[in-house]
């Protein structure tokens, strides 16, 4: 199975500050479609989980341009620019590219 | 609208069978795939495995020999059912479609006697 690590675990970071994630995979996640099989998700408290990202690099629809993604075949961040409050959550890459899909152990972003 | 809703029991017992239903609607199970995936409290993401728009499924090798997915296109509903389920089975169970980009709401299920 592909291993997605995560750092760091948590991140506090002061409203209007930036935040990066980075997620590493133990396998390029580069598919023979030349599609980049990363993807990132925001999980607020309580609720299910959100797409942000998809390959590696999109911004799902409704996601505000404050979140960029960019990254190698094996090494990828997340970037929050200017955090606001409704950005609380734990924050998770996952892949597609073959079977099993899984998952990050997940970021947890606060705000002090 | 897209909508997603799981349903099921919320206690199951120790060696039994979970079974699941996810209802859609906003779109059609022969269009889009359906995904499952779980989160045991306070941890992480599983995939679990998937029905695709075309029928065919595809599951998780670390619960493939205790899993299997169907449907019934004609309610838009797609079935989790999974047996000889164990504490570390109790989780919130999603329904999830295509790319992840819509899920339900998610349903706990405890295993416990």
């Amino acid at each position: 199975d592909i291993v997605l690590t995560q750092a760091p675990l948590s991140v506090s970071v002061t409203p209007g500050e930036s935040a990066s994630i980075s997620c590493r995979s133990s396998k390029s996640l580069l598919s023979s479609k030349g599609i980049t099989s990363l993807y990132w998700y925001l999980q607020r408290p309580g609720k299910s989980p959100q797409l942000l990202i998809y390959q590696m690099s999109n911004l799902a629809s409704g996601v505000p341009d404050r979140f960029s993604s960019s990254g190698s075949e094996t090494d990828f961040t997340l970037k929050i620019s200017k955090v606001e409050t409704e950005d609380v959550g734990v924050y998770y890459c996952g892949h597609r590219l073959e079977y099993p899909y899984t998952f990050g152990a997940g970021t947890k972003l606060e705000l002090k | 609208e897209v909508q997603l809703k799981e349903s099921g029991p919320g206690l199951v017992q120790p060696s039994q069978t979970l079974s699941l239903t996810c209802t859609v609607s906003g779109f059609s199970l022969t269009d889009y795939s359906v995904h499952w995936v779980r989160q045991p409290p306070g941890k992480g993401l599983e995939w679990m495995g998937v029905m695709w728009s075309g029928g065919s499924t595809a599951y998780n090798s670390a619960l493939k020999s205790r899993l299997s997915i169907s449907r019934d296109t004609s309610k838009s509903q797609v079935f989790l059912k999974m047996n000889s389920l164990q504490t570390e089975d109790t989780a919130i169970y999603y329904c999830t479609r295509d790319t992840f980009d819509y899920w339900g709401q998610g349903v706990m299920v405890t295993v416990s006697s």
